[in-house]
């Protein structure tokens, strides 16, 4: 089935830093979303994206969808130590089922003081 | 205002054993979603549900695994005979209208011995 390629996989950056994962895909989708998974929980959904060019911003968080509907991008500015979790893509794919998300398998954020 | 519920957030079974995992979609919402992660791994998608109806299973494993969405009462996912490679995290998601506002729960673990 459909794949998600995220990275990178993991990050460990300094506190205060800039942070950026992005996702592609081999076909169209018509919807990005980005969530944050904490150890133990379910995703939380941070931003979503609907139109190709679309440029989001939740906080500290941007996020993109690309213009080829292909790909989405996530970037956190400035970063501190809540930021740290597990991060992952998902979306709809054109023509697909539409309570069929695909998720990508995450990047893993960790964040030193 | 509360969120979408699950229940038991752990559970474990013997191989052989039913496991039952229950989700009550939040407040208003009539589609629920279940997805399945693995250890180091994104979601993957399950089923799709409207009030009882199955609108999308083709993420169900074709054997031993069911879901209902009664007029009254949770969502629920249940799987017979249960083997180890059925340990995971399995999460529910609800939303208002069809493929759009997911909101996830916290999770069932299952963990088969």
């Amino acid at each position: 089935g459909q794949q998600l390629n995220q990275s990178p996989q993991s990050m460990f950056i300094q506190e205060g830093e800039d942070v950026s994962m992005n996702c592609t895909s081999s076909s169209i989708f018509n919807t990005w979303l980005w969530y944050k998974q904490d150890p133990g929980e379910g995703p939380v959904l941070l931003i979503a994206l609907y139109k190709a060019g679309e440029l989001t911003s939740n906080g500290r968080l941007t996020a993109q969808f690309g213009i080829t509907r292909k790909d989405s991008f996530l970037n956190i500015s400035a970063s501190i130590p809540s930021d740290v979790g597990i991060y992952f893509c998902a979306g709809q794919e054109d023509g697909g089922s539409q309570g069929n998300l695909i998720f990508g398998k995450g990047t893993k954020l960790s964040v030193k003081p | 205002n509360a969120g979408v519920m699950q229940n038991p957030r752990h559970l474990v079974r013997r191989r052989g054993q039913e496991a039952r995992l229950r989700c009550s979609p939040m407040k208003g919402h009539s589609h629920v979603y279940w997805y399945r992660q693995l250890p180091e791994e994104g979601l993957k998608f399950m089923v799709y549900l409207q009030k009882e109806n199955i609108i999308d299973e083709s993420g169900m494993p074709k054997e031993r695994f069911s879901a209902e969405f009664p007029k009254e009462g949770p969502s629920i996912l249940r799987i017979q005979q249960v083997v180890r490679g059925d340990s995971a995290a399995y999460f529910c998601a609800s939303s208002r209208r069809q493929g759009s506002g997911y909101t996830f729960g916290s999770g069932t673990r299952l963990t088969v011995v």
